[in-house]
């Protein structure tokens, strides 16, 4: 069955760390892997796209790794600031003919001051 | 502002009728997708359309329908309306068919009452 989790479900982290998100998946085939933020009540803002060739893409604080052998995902957000309080979803796009889109549930991250 | 525009940005229904909700994507964009936002189920993909064609199919209900129309302006029409169908349906394009990044409207909030 294609799935997508993602973990933690949660996270609280103060200005200026570091954090890690991780995203795990089974679909297959398996075409590509995104990274969204979304706030709420708002909709998604992409943040990465990988392909099975891509190991690591950065956006700015973001950098999006994956492991395309153990089908695992992270997303690393550097120096985090308020703005970083939002959800991260990661989907990935599987199927033949890429007509497959499955969603994790989410990683809603606050920043707190 | 992602370029993407949706109406209504709120629509208020009873059970048993019917709705459309319009998109318009980005300019150049191509591709057009529909996705449902629900508290319990997450973000889900509901069907996608590249210049006037059916690409891919999701979760979508026998009770919606969508079709992209000649200047690429999408429509999403749901029928016989249920209490459940009470999400945020958010609209999406990209240049392409699989690989490019999409670029979500504001969404349309529907409550079915």
């Amino acid at each position: 069955k294609n799935q997508v989790e993602q973990s933690p479900q949660s996270l609280i982290i103060l200005e200026g760390k570091n954090c890690t998100l991780q995203c795990n998946y089974t679909v297959s085939p398996f075409s590509n892997l995104r990274w969204y933020k979304q706030d709420t009540g708002r909709g998604p803002v992409s943040l990465t796209i990988m392909t099975f060739s891509e190991n690591t893409k950065s956006n700015g604080r973001y950098t999006a790794t994956l492991d395309a052998d153990t089908k695992q995902s992270s997303l690393h957000i550097t120096a985090s600031q308020l703005s970083d309080s939002a959800s991260y979803i990661c989907v990935v796009r599987g199927g033949n003919y890429g007509q497959n889109f499955v969603f994790g549930p989410g990683t809603r991250l606050s920043v707190l001051p | 502002d992602s370029g993407v525009t949706q109406t209504p940005k709120h629509l208020i229904t009873a059970t048993g009728q019917r709705v459309t909700l319009r998109c318009s994507p980005r300019s150049g964009d191509l591709s057009v997708y529909w996705y449902q936002q629900s508290l319990d189920q997450g973000l889900q993909f509901l069907i996608q359309y590249y210049n006037g064609e059916e690409r891919a199919k999701g979760n979508i209900l026998e009770r919606f329908s969508a079709q992209q129309f000649p200047d690429l302006h999408s429509e999403l029409n749901l029928s016989s309306l249920e209490l459940g169908d009470s999400a945020l349906y958010f609209c999406a394009s990209s240049a392409g068919q699989v690989y490019n990044e999409q670029f979500f409207g504001p969404g349309t909030r529907l409550t079915v009452l």
